[in-house]
């Protein structure tokens, strides 16, 4: 069974360049996430999506992130314009469901951005 | 709200020595708790996870840990270490009916030397 997919996995951009993550979850995975992860941190998440609605963005900083998950199954993340505190991992994780039985999250590998 | 406090950024033993990583977290309601293991350019690999029930949890590659509400803690135990458990490990905690939101420490940088 293939994980979660991500790419690309290294980015680098020149700062107020824009720039999209893109994020294939596990099959029949419900539930998607997009974690930020900075360096010599824990990943904090930005978004969560059940199927296609985003039903926790309070994290995203909608004045330039949006995320999209049009059919319910992959997932773009984009930041325009990017600054220099954008630099990071960008992680992708995907999870059955959010009830005990189902919460496992299962990450990608992860999409490194390095802003100049 | 809710948080972790993971005690020892970095910690370093010999192989074959016992590995203790520490792991506290604060939380209004009863928690769900996780441990992941990071690899170098990977992603997140759950090792373990306490739901409920049994306060002793034990998961992949010889890992447990033990939930003590008492203490509001959820340390991660190995009994012998090898060398390919040099990573870095992540205490996180999800709230009950919260969506399954992580919330996660800062992380723990494991070093095993021969």
């Amino acid at each position: 069974e293939a994980g979660v997919v991500q790419s690309p996995r290294y980015k680098i951009i020149e700062k107020k360049q824009p720039v999209a993550f893109w994020c294939n979850p596990i099959s029949g995975h419900n539930t998607l996430y997009w974690y930020r992860q900075n360096l010599g941190q824990g990943p904090e998440l930005l978004i969560r999506y059940e199927n296609e609605e985003a039903v926790d963005d309070s994290q995203l900083p909608k004045d330039r992130f949006s995320a999209e998950r049009l059919k319910g199954v992959d997932s773009t993340l984009k930041i325009q314009p990017a600054e220099l505190g954008d630099s990071a991992v960008y992680l992708c994780a995907s999870s059955l469901g959010t009830s005990g039985l189902y919460n496992e999250q299962f990450f990608g590998p992860g999409t490194r951005l390095t802003v100049l | 709200a809710q948080s972790v406090t993971q005690l020892g950024s970095h910690v370093s033993v010999s192989e074959g020595a016992l590995v203790l990583l520490r792991c506290n977290y604060s939380s209004s309601v009863p928690p769900y708790l996780f441990w992941y293991v990071q690899y170098p350019n990977q992603g997140l690999q759950l090792l373990l996870k306490y739901t409920t029930g049994a306060t002793l949890v034990k998961g992949i590659n010889g890992f447990e840990a033990e939930f003590k509400k008492s203490e509001t803690s959820f340390h991660l135990t190995k009994p012998s270490a090898h060398m390919s458990d040099a990573a870095e490990y992540f205490c996180a905690v999800s709230s009950r009916g919260g969506g399954n939101k992580l919330t996660f420490g800062t992380g723990t940088q494991l070093k095993v030397e021969l």
